[in-house]
This record gives structure tokens, C-alpha cells and sequence, in this order.
């Protein structure tokens, strides 16, 4: 039983379309966040919610959207791709961003690998 | 601003070597310190962490990190390289300002035979 699922895995697309990935995490966490990886493999913040709140939001294209329905999900749309939206977009999840004796350590996903023709 | 620097981009082992991972951060205070692995086509798993307490940490697989705060570095050992333990190896850092995870820009290790 996958703890943070990610679909879909890959995904091709033309620019200018609009697209979506989700994620779901069966940890009970309550933090979930996108990073986003590129060709060089450098992983960058990008949101991050809590308890369906956003509490970071990184410098990113307001193309980029992304919906907490609820703690379990953390979904992220795409509005009028770009060439340089290609990348691995990994989802992950945190029991809690502050304070804690877990604060920081990340379950990710297997990543959604998104190309933008 | 806090920064994550992994020296190293590529490394090659051969199997049954020594491996040592440098990292190095830039931050005020101590920050939580983690190694992560990401092995192809595969999301990062967390090998092992630091917060406080003993400076030499434990993690899964085999590998160790020493944390040294005269050097700001929390540099990744294993004493017997795998060649299963070909893959990205990221350290992060994060600050007690409940900020996410920075990661450094990996390694890649590479287990020659």
C-alpha cells in the first residue's frame, strides 16, 4: 500500500495546454508539499500545505495552482505550459512542518514526470 | 539565506571501497540536518538525520554522517560500497523557522566493479 501516491506518472503534452497531477498520502500526515526537480536533478520548494492551508508558496509562475481538498490530498494544475515547465514533480508529505522532533523528514512520492513538447 | 553545497557531483567506487559524500551548509544556528537517496526512476528516501545530541548518526543501508559544527559539514560514510548503492544522494537542511527541506544539488554515485 503506497504511502504518498503520485498520477500520473508520466505525462506528455503539447504547450499552452492546461494540465493537472495529484497526490494522496494514507499516513495521517498533516503537511504535504510539491518540489519540483529539473533536467540537473536540483529539487526546489515550490508549495507546501498544512492542514489544507498554504504555508509556503514559493516563487512560482501563478500558472501553477495547486488545490489541498483535503489533508490527505495536495493536487497541483498547470495552466498554459511552457517548454520549461518539464521536470519531475514529486509530491511529499511531513507529520509537521514545526517544532517537532519530526519536522523535516520528507515521504515522497515516485514522481510524476512531466514533458512539455 | 540558508544554502545546501554538495562539492561533489559525480563520484565513482569501486564496490567493496569507502565512500565519503561531502556536504557543507550555510546557516546561523544549527539547522536539521538529512541525507536523502533517490535511486532511478524512484522518489528520495530518507537514509538518516540529525537534530542534536551525538554528533555521529546511524542510518539505513550501512551509512553514518558526522556532523561538524567548527566546519559547518555532515559529510555521508559508508565503510563497504554495494553497487546497489548506485544512485542520487541529496543532502538537506532545515532551519527551525519551519521552512522546507533545502536540498543541495546532489551526488551522483556511480559502483564500478
Amino acid at each position: 500500500d503506497t504511502a504518498v501516491s503520485q498520477t500520473p506518472k508520466y505525462l506528455v503534452t503539447q504547450m499552452g495546454n492546461d494540465k493537472s497531477i495529484k497526490c494522496e498520502q494514507n499516513l495521517g500526515h498533516d503537511t504535504m508539499y510539491w518540489y519540483k526537480q529539473d533536467s540537473k536533478k536540483f529539487l526546489k520548494i515550490m508549495f507546501s500545505y498544512n492542514n489544507k492551508e498554504l504555508i509556503i508558496n514559493e516563487t512560482v509562475p501563478n500558472r501553477f495552482s495547486p488545490k489541498s481538498p483535503d489533508k490527505a490530498h495536495l493536487n497541483l494544475h498547470i495552466n498554459s505550459l511552457e517548454l520549461g515547465d518539464s521536470a519531475v514533480y514529486f509530491c511529499a508529505s511531513s507529520q509537521n512542518p514545526w517544532g517537532s522532533l519530526d519536522t523535516g523528514e520528507l515521504f515522497f512520492g515516485e514522481g510524476s514526470r512531466l514533458t512539455v513538447l | 539565506a540558508q544554502s545546501v553545497t554538495q562539492p561533489d557531483i559525480h563520484i565513482t567506487v569501486s564496490e567493496g571501497a569507502s565512500l565519503e559524500l561531502r556536504c557543507n551548509y550555510s546557516y546561523g544556528a544549527t539547522p536539521y540536518l538529512f541525507w536523502y537517496v533517490q535511486s532511478p526512476g524512484q522518489g528520495l528516501q530518507l537514509l538518516l538525520k540529525y537534530f542534536s545530541g551525538d554528533t555521529l548518526v546511524q542510518g539505513i543501508k550501512g551509512f553514518e554522517a558526522e556532523f561538524k559544527r567548527s566546519q559547518s559539514s555532515f559529510n555521508l560514510r559508508k565503510p563497504s560500497v554495494h553497487w546497489s548503492d548506485a544512485a542520487e544522494y541529496f543532502c538537506a537542511v532545515e532551519t527551525q523557522a519551519g521552512t522546507a527541506l533545502i536540498f543541495g544539488k546532489g551526488t551522483t554515485l556511480s559502483v564500478s566493479s
